[in-house]
């Protein structure tokens, strides 16, 4: 079973500008969760995704946004590139049985993103 | 909100040595905690979990119990070695699919 694909591995962008990152979960994943990782701030909730909805937000600004698509597959787009966003930006998928939203997260390896 | 607190970092050991990292938490409801586990340059990976009270996690000789009465889920191995050097984290999931973890704590066993 394949597990979670993240794409690109590494980019590096300037300022101002704007990054699309993919991820595709393990098949049969529902949820979709993001997260920031930078080694001051730790590991940052960023959103998760069920079935195309939005179903939790983290405390980030909106230049940080995200979608998840009918396959399950997301991306996160993030706007006007600051310094501080370098980061590695890391995916998880999790199973999820109704009623119950507590399972394990499956991770990706990251996408690391570095502004200059 | 929820919360995970857990030991500052970093930890050094020598090989064979007992090793604690300390967990707490604060949750509505009844969360369901984990311990993750990052190797450099990988993503994180499931280290092991426990879904209700007094449940114990177990996997490669690590071990964690849940305790409901202190929120705590203190990760625990008897004996580590140079391969369990990593940064691990403590982690909760809520029924509302949101996780919080933890700061991470890297440890490092010298042979």
């Amino acid at each position: 079973k394949a597990g979670v694909t993240q794409t690109p591995r590494y980019l590096i962008k300037t300022r101002g500008q704007q990054v699309t990152l993919s991820c595709s979960p393990i098949s049969g994943h529902r949820s979709v969760s993001w997260y920031q990782q930078t080694p001051g701030q730790g590991l940052q909730f960023l959103f998760e995704y069920f079935s195309e909805t939005q179903r939790n937000k983290g405390n980030f600004p909106g230049r940080f946004s995200g979608r998840q698509f009918s396959n399950s597959r997301s991306e996160m787009n993030v706007s006007t590139l600051e310094l501080g966003d370098s980061a590695l930006y890391l995916c998880a998928s999790s199973w999820v049985n109704p009623g119950q939203n507590t399972g394990e997260l499956f991770f990706g390896e990251g996408s690391r993103l570095t502004v200059l | 909100g929820d919360s995970v607190t857990q030991m500052e970092g970093p930890v050094t050991l020598s090989e064979e040595a007992f090793l604690t990292i300390n967990c707490t938490y604060t949750a509505t409801g009844y969360p369901s905690l984990f311990w993750y586990v990052q190797y450099p340059g990988e993503g994180l990976q499931l280290l092991l979990k426990a879904t209700k009270a007094d449940d114990k996690g177990s996997n490669k000789g690590f071990e964690a119990t849940y305790r409901k009465e202190t929120t705590s889920f203190h990760l625990e191995k008897g004996s580590v070695q140079v391969s369990d050097s990593a940064v691990y984290f403590c982690a909760l999931r809520t029924n509302a699919g949101k996780s919080t973890f933890g700061d991470g704590t890297t440890l490092t066993v010298k042979p």
